[in-house]
């Protein structure tokens, strides 16, 4: 099972702010995923990665940006934070050849914009 | 378009056994996976169908019918900590995969 951890695991801030969502992984998975979940609502594919210099966007990728410098790491970048961003921000990872890429999820930043 | 659907909502009794059904259309397939999701944490890997029929671990068991597009997880000898959502997604032919709202299960003692 993987290791992956998620910084902050909550993160309240004001409208207009830049923040930085941090997510490492330390099973050296190439793949990594950026979702977006609501409560009672299903998962949102933001942004995804197929290994180092490689980013690819999801469904609701237009107010983010996402960068794969080194493996382990996939932060996730807001430019100017809104009310509507509030939920949970889930990342994952996943490798090719285990189980058709059984994603293994990080333990969530709950944010909330004022 | 794609679509997950399972229902909203299920209750059972501590000790007792429950299906939860998933039915799914999606453009490729790759396999079927369920999650648990316990309130405000992540969700965590229960189990993968690729192929028709069924898969027992445990207390779950989770069955595929790729002709009809269906998968159930079945829960046995039901305890407490099963209380959670359970969420269906499918890989589809980019090897992504397409989530359910989540079906949340309620145990009552």
């Amino acid at each position: 099972e993987a290791d992956i951890y998620q910084t902050p695991r909550y993160l309240v801030i004001g409208t207009g702010k830049k923040i930085t969502l941090e997510c490492s992984q330390t099973m050296g998975h190439d793949k990594m995923y950026w979702y977006q979940q609501d409560p009672g609502m299903e998962l949102h594919l933001i942004h995804y990665s197929y290994g180092v210099n490689s980013t690819e966007k999801g469904d609701l990728s237009s107010e983010s940006t996402v960068s794969r410098i080194r493996t382990e790491h996939f932060p996730l970048t807001l430019e100017s934070a809104r009310p509507s961003h509030t939920s949970q921000y889930l990342c994952a990872s996943s490798e090719p050849g285990d189980r058709e890429e059984t994603q293994y999820f990080g333990p969530g930043t709950r944010l909330l914009v004022l | 378009g794609q679509n997950i659907d399972q229902p909203t909502e299920m209750t059972a009794t501590e000790g007792a056994i429950v299906q939860i059904n998933c039915t799914y259309q999606t453009s490729g397939f790759n396999g079927l996976f369920w999650y648990q999701q316990h309130a405000g944490e992540a969700p965590t890997f229960l189990s993968y169908n690729v192929l028709d029929g069924l898969e027992e671990k445990g207390r779950f068991s989770s069955f595929l019918s790729r002709s009809k597009g269906y998968s159930y997880l079945l829960l046995k000898e039901l305890q407490m900590k099963d209380s959670a959502s359970y969420l269906c997604a499918v890989s589809d032919s980019n090897y992504q995969l397409i989530w359910g709202a989540g079906t949340k299960l309620i145990i009552k003692p």
